[in-house]
C-alpha cells in the first residue's frame, strides 16, 4: 500500500540555519504530495503542495520539489526563524486509493535564537 | 469565520463514560474525516464520510461511532472510554478533485483525557 517516510526528529537548528527535512513515498498511482505544519496546540495546516512530477511547491520561504525518479519530496528553507518551530508532516493523496491521505510520522523542528 | 470547528476543545472524563465530540465545517466540502493523534504526534485516520456516507473505516474499536447528520457535520461518539483513548482528536474536511489534490483543512483538535 501507499506509504510516506520522513526523517525522524527532533531537528534542532539555530536561527538563520538551512533546513532540510527528508520525505520519500511509495504509491501505486500518481499521488499529490503535501507538507503540513502543526504549531503547538493547533491543528495541522497546509504549508505547500505539488500535484505532479517536477512541480515545486513553495510558501513562507519553504520549498519542496516533487521528484518522481527518486520518489521524494524534501522540504527546505534557506533561513529558519524561531517562529518556524513546529511539527512538519509529509503526506500524499492518491485517488486510486480513495479519499485517503497518508501522513508521515511527523518531524519536530526546534529553532533556537 | 472559522472553517472547521470542533467542540469541546478539552474533554476530561473517567473510564467507562460515554462522550461525544462535534465537528462542523463551513467550507462546503463533501468529505470529512476523523483522525487520532497520539502523544508522539503520530496521526492515524479513523473514519471518513463523503456526502454523509461512510467511505473509510479503519481498524477502530466498535466503541467509536461516527455520525454525519449532514455534509457539514461529522460527530464522533465514544462508548465505554478507556485510558488508551486519551489523545488529541482532529476533524478535517476536503473537497477531492476541485484542484486535482485533496488538501485537507483541519480543526483545532479536541484533547481527550481519560482518567
Amino acid at each position: 500500500g501507499d506509504s510516506v517516510t520522513q526523517m525522524e526528529g527532533p531537528v534542532t537548528l539555530s536561527e538563520e540555519a538551512f533546513l532540510t527535512i527528508n520525505c520519500t513515498y511509495t504509491a501505486t498511482g500518481y499521488p499529490s504530495l503535501f507538507w503540513y505544519v502543526q504549531y503547538p496546540g493547533e491543528g495541522l495546516q497546509l504549508l505547500l503542495k505539488a500535484t505532479k512530477a517536477d512541480d515545486k511547491g513553495s510558501n513562507k520561504g519553504f520549498e519542496a520539489t516533487y521528484r518522481k525518479e527518486t520518489t521524494s519530496f524534501h522540504l527546505e528553507k534557506g533561513s529558519v526563524q524561531v517562529s518556524d518551530s513546529a511539527v512538519y508532516f509529509c503526506a500524499l493523496s492518491d485517488h486510486t486509493g480513495g479519499f485517503k491521505t497518508i501522513f508521515g510520522a511527523g518531524t519536530r523542528l526546534f529553532v533556537k535564537a | 469565520d472559522t472553517a472547521v470547528s470542533q467542540t469541546p476543545k478539552y474533554l476530561v472524563t473517567q473510564m467507562g463514560n460515554d462522550k461525544s465530540i462535534k465537528c462542523e465545517q463551513n467550507l462546503g466540502h463533501d468529505t470529512m474525516y476523523w483522525y487520532k493523534q497520539d502523544s508522539k504526534k503520530f496521526l492515524k485516520i479513523m473514519f471518513s464520510y463523503n456526502n454523509k456516507e461512510l467511505i473509510i473505516n479503519e481498524t477502530v474499536p466498535n466503541r467509536f461511532s461516527p455520525k454525519s447528520p449532514d455534509k457539514a457535520h461529522l460527530n464522533l461518539h465514544i462508548n465505554s472510554l478507556e485510558l488508551g483513548d486519551s489523545a488529541v482528536y482532529f476533524c478535517a474536511s476536503s473537497h477531492p478533485g476541485t484542484s486535482g489534490s485533496d488538501e485537507q483543512y483541519f480543526g483545532p483538535g479536541t484533547r481527550l483525557t481519560v482518567t
